[in-house]
């Protein structure tokens, strides 16, 4: 059974980095796609990127240029990296997978709430 | 960029309705077209892909349909469970991975 398991800080001071881990057990990264996606409170949800199967990256254009996913496969780990972060980042950020099927996202997270606040 | 525009965003209906939820897109993207479900406090569901294939494990009540830039998800007779956001998903290669804007299905 695949599990994602995100973590990191869950107050983050604006201008600074936000910083996040997915934990991956019951399926090797190198063999899926896994994107981030984003929920601010009482809204809808926001794809940020994925990282593929071969280590390339596409993120949303919308936050490229702020965004890092990179993966360490000796942990079977995906991380994200938001830099300069505003009020406007605060959200709960999900991992997920990507199914072979189809571009669409079959395992999730539960999901870690971040808020940026000073 | 695709963007996805959900209709309508908010749903009114009773147990045992059958209900349609329909999902456009602002240019052809085939048929990668995803359907979740998402409950208070939780993580979206996937339930169809590839814009009519069910999910394993997702009851046969759902179903989806369309090609191209229009898409539907219908619910055959809702069940107390199904109240729920539902969130449609495309990915194009040149504008991947948008999701619309979500559709609140209410009890009424």
């Amino acid at each position: 059974q695949v599990q994602l398991q995100e973590s990191g800080p869950g107050l983050v001071k604006p201008s600074e980095t936000l910083s996040l881990t997915c934990n991956v057990s019951g399926a090797s990264i190198n063999l899926y796609y896994w994107h981030w996606v984003r929920q601010p409170p009482g809204k809808g949800l926001e794809w940020i990127g994925f990282l593929s199967d071969s280590g390339n990256t596409n993120y949303s254009p919308s936050l490229k240029g702020r965004v890092t996913i990179s993966g360490d496969t000796s942990k079977n780990q995906i991380s994200l990296k938001l830099r300069s972060v505003t009020a406007a980042d605060t959200a709960v950020y999900y991992c997920a997978r990507d199914t072979t099927l189809g571009y669409a996202l079959d395992v999730w997270g539960q999901g870690t709430t971040v808020t940026v606040s000073s | 960029d695709i963007q996805m525009t959900q209709s309508p965003s908010t749903l009114s209906a009773y147990v045992g309705d059958r209900v349609t939820i329909t999902c456009r897109a602002t240019q052809s993207i085939s048929n990668w077209l995803a359907w979740y479900q998402q409950k208070p406090g939780k993580a979206p569901k996937l339930l169809i892909y590839k814009a009519s294939s069910l999910e394993s494990g997702v009851p046969s009540r759902f179903s989806g349909s369309g090609y191209g830039t229009e898409f539907t998800l219908t619910i055959s007779s809702l069940q107390p469970d199904d109240f729920a956001t539902y969130y449609c998903q495309q990915y194009n290669s040149d504008s991947p991975y948008t999701f619309g804007q979500g559709t609140n299905l209410e009890i009424k």
